[in-house]
């Protein structure tokens, strides 16, 4: 089944302790994303992949890094989480950024106390 | 100014109603439209995506472009229960895309 797993699915943590959200595709998609969903914000871009080793900054990149070593993942690291960090995330993927739907995950709800 | 405006309602309907959801962009660049559909507790689903200006239809599901006033909208004909999810729209320009903050829909049986 072509599928987004992101794990975990739901994290809780104290502010500063380095985590790591995971992201796999299978559908051999070259771009893949995450996003970060708040009340009232809607989804905004934090960081975006057209392929291997080519990665770069959305609409809200601070307090995140990625990585794309392999084509499949995309994992999203939070060096020193802190609380305005708690959220919805979503990690998705597409062929390409034209005629070419993302495809989401189910989502990493993300609490940093 | 947000590149994607989305009513956020909720919006409550009784069953077979037509629902009309709508939003406003204000980037001229964009070319590629689309609305996706989130239940709780999951990510969200492709519903319908457009090109260019007009409409395209989808079953009970017409998506409507106008890019002379950049307004977007979705219509859903004979609404069931299980739509009753939130709507979001989106489009994209470059490698970035850009969501409204999502519309949230009860049909009612």
């Amino acid at each position: 089944e072509a599928q987004v797993t992101q794990n975990p699915r739901y994290l809780i943590t104290v502010t500063g302790k380095k985590l790591t959200v995971t992201c796999s595709q299978n559908m051999n998609h070259e771009y893949m994303s995450w996003y970060r969903q708040d009340p009232g914000l809607g989804l905004r871009q934090i960081y975006y992949s057209m392929n291997v080793e080519v990665t770069d900054k959305g609409d809200v990149p601070e307090g995140y890094k990625v990585s794309r070593k392999e084509k499949r993942n995309f994992p999203l690291i939070l060096e020193s989480p802190s609380p305005n960090q708690t959220s919805l995330y979503f990690c998705a993927s597409s062929f390409g950024t034209t005629h070419s739907p993302l495809h989401f995950g189910n989502g990493t709800r993300l609490t940093v106390t | 100014q947000k590149e994607v405006e989305q009513d956020p309602g909720p919006l409550s309907v009784p069953e077979g109603a037509i629902v009309s959801l709508n939003c406003t962009y204000s980037n001229s660049a964009f070319q590629y439209f689309m609305w996706y559909r989130q239940y709780s507790r999951k990510g969200p689903e492709l519903l319908m995506y457009t090109y260019s200006s007009g409409n395209k239809e989808d079953g009970r599901f017409t998506a409507q472009v106008d890019k002379s006033s950049k307004y977007i909208s979705l219509f859903i004909r004979d609404s069931q229960p299980s739509d009753s999810a939130t709507y979001l729209c989106a489009s994209n320009t470059g490698n970035q895309f850009y969501f409204g903050t999502g519309t949230s829909l009860t049909v009612i049986p």
